[in-house]
């Protein structure tokens, strides 16, 4: 199945900065999510996407819907430990019955 | 209250033999989705349910698999014939399907399937 370009595909960064990450698509998307997936469990949602344009917070985490719709962002300031995952975009460009998957960020946080 | 549950957490079975996986969505929610993750890679689509309507089996890789959701709840994934490739986490996730948040899909813990 088709699967989302996401970048970078692993980051090491140092405790405090900030991280940005992005997914992008070839087809125009209605609806973008961001998850967060810890080893050995399911994915959590962080943030949810509706509209174009739509810059979203939670927390210390901000994601955007790019107004092409074909991409999405997501920003973690001031990193911290706990932050350590995989990090995960998903879009769908219907009406949410079928979502497609980025590959996936794998993010190290050194303390 | 409860979030998405799956049975069980680990099956090991020999190739050829028919499993069967389950998944308890939040209860309310009228969508359901069931996604394969093979080893450090992404969520691949696999059926979605919503509500009585027909499934969207497009992601089904063979006719090997197949799905059903009982009374628009419980979901059972069934996998005839196993083969080693099948070996990866079969994620169960439900959503709203409906409401402002309609799909925010919440993910069970996974099935971890190997076949040996």
């Amino acid at each position: 199945g088709q699967q989302l370009n996401q970048s970078p595909q692993s980051m090491f960064i140092q405790e405090g900065e900030d991280v940005s990450m992005n997914c992008t698509s070839s087809s125009i998307f209605n609806t973008w999510l961001w998850y967060k997936q810890d080893p050995g469990e399911g994915p959590v949602l962080l943030i949810a996407l509706y509209k174009a344009g739509e810059l979203t917070s939670n927390g210390r985490l901000t994601a955007q819907f790019g107004i092409t719709r074909k991409d999405s962002f997501l920003n973690i300031s001031a990193s911290i430990p706990s932050d350590v995952g995989i990090y995960f975009c998903a879009g769908s460009p219907n009406t949410g019955n079928q979502f497609y998957f980025g590959t996936g960020t794998s993010l190290t946080v050194i303390p | 209250g409860a979030g998405v549950s799956q049975s069980p957490s680990n099956k090991v079975t020999e190739k050829g033999k028919d499993v069967e996986l389950r998944c308890d969505p939040i209860s309310g929610h009228t969508a359901l989705y069931w996604y394969r993750q093979s080893l450090g890679q992404g969520l691949e689509f696999l059926i979605y349910f919503q509500g009585n309507s027909a499934p969207d089996k497009s992601g089904l890789p063979s006719d090997r698999f197949s799905a059903e959701r009982t009374g628009g709840s419980v979901s059972t994934l069934t996998i005839q014939r196993t083969q080693q490739e099948d070996s990866a986490v079969y994620l169960c996730a439900s959503s709203p399907g409906w409401g402002p948040n309609p799909y925010e899909q919440y993910f069970g813990p996974g099935t971890r399937l190997t076949v040996t």
